[in-house]
């Protein structure tokens, strides 16, 4: 079955380094997404991604984050100066559809990238 | 605006015993409603969905959800559990206009006990 993978399962940092956080989306998917889970809080989206470009970004996603897919085959998620704050579950989803309704399983999720700021 | 309350987290239940989980939401606008489970070390994937018609929906695993308009309430239940089903699982909404986007709660984690 296919599935969405991130590297690294678990990264620690010291506050104020740049991180970069990796994901392989499924192959043939086109939407792309991040959310994050801050440890007893709810799962929040970050941002989606479509055609090269963020198609949208919550009030989290701020000047210190951004997104790329520069190979065709990753989807990265970038922090330039890790904040307390940032330390969180981060997951990666693709979707075959934008809509949900139009999938048949939903998103795909991956097993997500614990980050620890220190 | 939507948001989702799952007031369990976490839920103890002895293996072959019923389970109810518990997953009320608000919104201003018609939603699609969804659970997603996350096994240990693994992804979230959807167990199940209600777009819309019959309000009893069944999913993988023996779960179903029964969609309440009226309580504004989404529980899953599944009638015996097993210990494989040890895991965390999220509700979720999408608003009927947005539903790119999805609202999740904080998550009940199910503890499967001998």
């Amino acid at each position: 079955e296919p599935e969405v993978t991130q590297t690294p399962s678990h990264q620690v940092t010291q506050m104020g380094q740049e991180v970069i956080l990796r994901c392989v989306p499924i192959s043939n998917h086109l939407y792309f997404y991040w959310y994050r889970q801050i440890l007893g809080q709810k799962v929040e989206f970050l941002v989606s991604f479509y055609n090269n470009e963020i198609s949208e970004k919550s009030e989290i996603f701020d000047d210190q984050f951004s997104v790329e897919r520069p190979d065709g085959s990753n989807f990265t998620l970038k922090i330039r100066s890790t904040k307390l704050e940032d330390s969180a579950m981060y997951f990666c989803a693709s979707s075959e559809a934008r809509r949900q309704v139009f999938t048949n399983y939903g998103y795909t999720f991956g097993s997500g990238t614990r980050l620890t700021v220190v | 605006a939507q948001s989702v309350t799952q007031l369990d987290s976490q839920v103890p239940v002895f293996e072959e015993a019923p389970v109810e989980l518990r997953c009320n939401y608000s919104s201003s606008v018609s939603v699609y409603l969804f659970w997603y489970v996350q096994y240990p070390n693994q992804g979230l994937q959807l167990l199940l969905k209600y777009l819309s018609g019959s309000t009893l929906v069944k999913g993988i695993n023996g779960f179903e959800a029964e969609f309440n308009k009226s309580q504004t309430s989404f529980h899953l239940r599944k009638p015996s559990v097993h210990i494989s089903d040890t895991a965390e699982y999220f509700c979720a909404v999408s608003p009927y206009n947005r539903d790119d986007k999805i609202i999740f709660g904080k998550g009940t984690r199910l503890h499967i006990l001998p």
